[in-house]
């Protein structure tokens, strides 16, 4: 069955330094792959996703992931993450069939 | 700000009652999601609707019901209310009614229940 992991729960980053969160997925076939963050009070943003090609995805606001199939990862990174992306991030797979299947979230805490 | 909307931004009730939240979704989108989020669950998918139709269900309660108008928007019903629904709702809408689509997601309504 698909299924996706966000393997940390929280990650607690100094302001300035880079962010790599990780998410990895189980699923048959080439999967559509996406990353949504959830400020504190706010709805889901789409930050990016991944259909195919390039396998390296720039988002909003800074960020970036890349799709690796050998690895069944689609990591999210930022090289200098600011006080603002303290938030929720999720990240989900779907197929052109099956709705999309959620991670349970990764919350960002941002040290000054 | 997505285009979708939610109201009421916060509904306080108390167990045993029933409400009802209401979505209405991007010019455009056919396709209308609802989610429930709680400290203690996470984010879970409720059901989805597509021009009408129901298109699929998650880990929906039978105690709560949703539908979607001609006017697409629409509206998720809950009723015999406990302790543990209390929760923030969201709507989603999406244009198609895919896995592949991206979700535009509205603010959400948050339910307390006394």
């Amino acid at each position: 069955a698909q299924s996706v992991t966000q393997p940390d729960i929280h990650i607690t980053v100094s302001e300035g330094a880079s962010l790599e969160l990780r998410c990895n997925y189980s699923y048959g076939a080439t999967p559509y792959l996406f990353w949504y963050v959830q400020s504190p009070g706010q709805g889901l943003q789409l930050l990016l996703k991944y259909f195919s090609g390039d396998t390296l995805v720039q988002g909003i606001k800074g960020f970036e992931a890349e799709f690796k199939r050998s690895q069944s990862s689609f990591n999210l990174r930022k090289p200098s993450v600011h006080w603002s992306d303290a938030a929720e991030y999720f990240c989900a797979v779907g197929d052109i069939n099956y709705q999309l299947i959620w991670g349970a979230g990764t919350k960002l805490i941002i040290k000054p | 700000d997505s285009g979708v909307t939610q109201t009421p931004k916060h509904l306080i009730t108390a167990t045993g009652q029933r409400v009802t939240l209401r979505c209405s979704p991007r010019s455009g989108d056919l396709s209308v999601y609802w989610y429930q989020q709680s400290l203690d669950q996470g984010l879970q998918f409720l059901i989805q609707y597509y021009n009408g139709e129901e298109r699929a269900k998650g880990n929906i309660l039978e105690r709560f019901s949703a539908q979607q108008f001609p006017d697409l928007h629409s509206e998720l019903n809950l009723s015999s209310l406990e302790l543990g629904d209390s929760a923030l709702y969201f709507c989603a809408s999406s244009t198609g009614g895919r896995g592949t689509d991206t979700q535009y997601f509205g603010p959400g309504t948050r339910l307390t229940v006394l």
